[in-house]
């Protein structure tokens, strides 16, 4: 059974810093990865898709890498603003007959300060 | 482009009573559709999938039931509602099977 980590559950950064968010799933064996944002009480944004055979996807300032061998992806965020300030949630879909089927992990809280 | 839509916003029901929740998607044909559940402190659950009109597919045995009786339109549904049923109410779509999901506002709904 796919389980996806994310880590930390939370982070708190001065507004211009560089960081990275952290995912982690146990069955390599994977289809695609997405990167969500989500907003307090709303719904998900769609930030990025890697499919099982790239490395990587860049929209803006976000980079999102992908090393399926060992089970993991980064979210990169280059000069951070408070207007990211959101929970920003990594989701895996395995490879054959379930591929309809987004696993969660259950997200990272990012705060940036002014 | 394409849009999806959820209602109601937010919800409160009392114990017992049944439930529908509607989701209607625009500017596309033929949408794949999920119906998720986000509860406090967990990651959100796939309850249900449709690749096309009556075409359903449960993923976790519950209280509630869901129908496609229109290309876009997505529906959840409940006959009596537990307090377990609370959360955040995610409808979602893609073109096809495994392809980048794209998710409506949600519904807040609260089970007293």
């Amino acid at each position: 059974k796919q389980e996806v980590t994310q880590i930390p559950a939370a982070l708190s950064v001065p507004e211009g810093e560089n960081l990275v968010l952290n995912c982690s799933f146990t069955d390599s064996a994977i289809y695609n990865l997405q990167w969500f944002r989500q907003d307090p009480g709303k719904g998900l944004t769609s930030l990025l898709l890697i499919q099982s055979s790239q490395r990587e996807q860049t929209s803006g300032r976000l980079n999102a890498s992908l090393d399926k061998s060992s089970g993991r992806s980064t979210l990169y965020i280059a000069a951070s603003q408070p207007g990211d300030s959101a929970t920003y949630l990594c989701a895996v879909r395995n490879s054959g007959g379930s591929n309809y089927k987004l696993t969660f992990g259950k997200g990272t809280l990012l705060t940036v300060n002014p | 482009s394409q849009t999806i839509h959820q209602w109601p916003a937010t919800l409160v029901q009392p114990v017992g009573s049944p439930l529908s929740l509607e989701c209607t998607v625009e500017g596309t044909s033929n949408p794949n559709l999920y119906w998720y559940r986000q509860a406090a402190g967990r990651g959100l659950q796939l309850l249900f999938y449709s690749v096309g009109i009556g075409q359903i597919s449960s993923e976790v045995p519950q209280n509630l039931s869901a129908s496609r009786p229109q290309d876009r339109q997505f529906i959840l549904s409940s006959k009596k509602l537990l307090l377990s049923d609370s959360g955040f109410y995610l409808c979602a779509w893609s073109e096809n099977r495994g392809t980048e999901q794209f998710f409506g506002p949600g519904t807040r709904l609260t089970v007293l």
